[in-house]
């Protein structure tokens, strides 16, 4: 079966860096999603990886191992608005989107 | 550009009572998505457009029913709603396929079934 792995909860400080990871198992992959979702909100996009590597975009990175189906999001100098659900989701050799239950981050003054 | 909009915002059914969600997107996108988002599980695919008048299955489409006769709107029908229809109902659209095409959402539908 098709599997999506993360973190239920996490919680962190303000002004610090956390690190929420997320491991797949699908058939075939065609690249890997982060989406924010606030509570009682809709998923906003925050990074798409298909090959190797780090991207990095201000406060958020996101990270892609192929070979171990293994991805993570990095947050940095978090603030309070980061408070929020983090979904990972990996298109499969379909082309659909398998999605993750969601990573819900609490942020600590 | 008001993006994905969904009407209504909230809802209460009573069981075997049927609706209508409705879904508009004003950004042309080809790829129009419907999905059910349980407390504590992922998003699940229950119908997905390639472009107007084709629809295809998700993952969880049993109880549903889509149409799409333009480019804009992608309604889902209930049919006949059960408790376990209970959830939160996002639309969403994207240009092309999922491959590195970012998906924009609508802000969800409440649908509670009693």
């Amino acid at each position: 079966g098709q599997n999506i792995d993360q973190p239920t909860e996490m919680t962190a400080t303000e002004g610090a860096i956390v690190q929420i990871n997320c491991t797949y198992q699908t058939s075939g992959f065609n690249g890997l999603f982060w989406y924010q979702q606030h509570a009682g909100e809709a998923p906003t996009f925050l990074s798409y990886n298909v090959l190797d590597g780090l991207e990095e975009k201000g406060r958020f990175s996101s990270f892609l191992s192929r070979s171990k189906g293994y991805s993570y999001l990095l947050l940095k100098e978090l603030q309070m608005k980061d408070s929020a659900s983090y979904l990972c989701a990996a298109i499969d050799s379909n082309y659909q989107l398998i999605w993750g239950a969601g990573t819900k981050l609490i942020i600590k003054p | 550009n008001a993006g994905v909009t969904q009407t209504p915002k909230f809802r209460i059914l009573k069981i075997g009572q049927s609706m209508t969600l409705q879904c508009t997107q004003d950004m042309n996108h080809n790829y129009m998505y419907w999905y059910r988002q349980d407390p504590g599980m992922g998003l699940k695919l229950i119908y997905y457009s390639v472009g107007a008048g084709i629809t295809d299955k998700g993952e969880v489409p049993n109880g549903y029913n889509v149409s799409r006769s333009t480019t804009e709107d992608f309604p889902l029908r209930l049919e006949l709603a059960a408790p376990s229809q209970t959830s939160v109902y996002f639309c969403a659209s994207s240009y092309s396929g999922p491959e590195g095409e970012t998906q924009y959402f609508g802000p969800g539908t409440r649908l509670l079934v009693l």
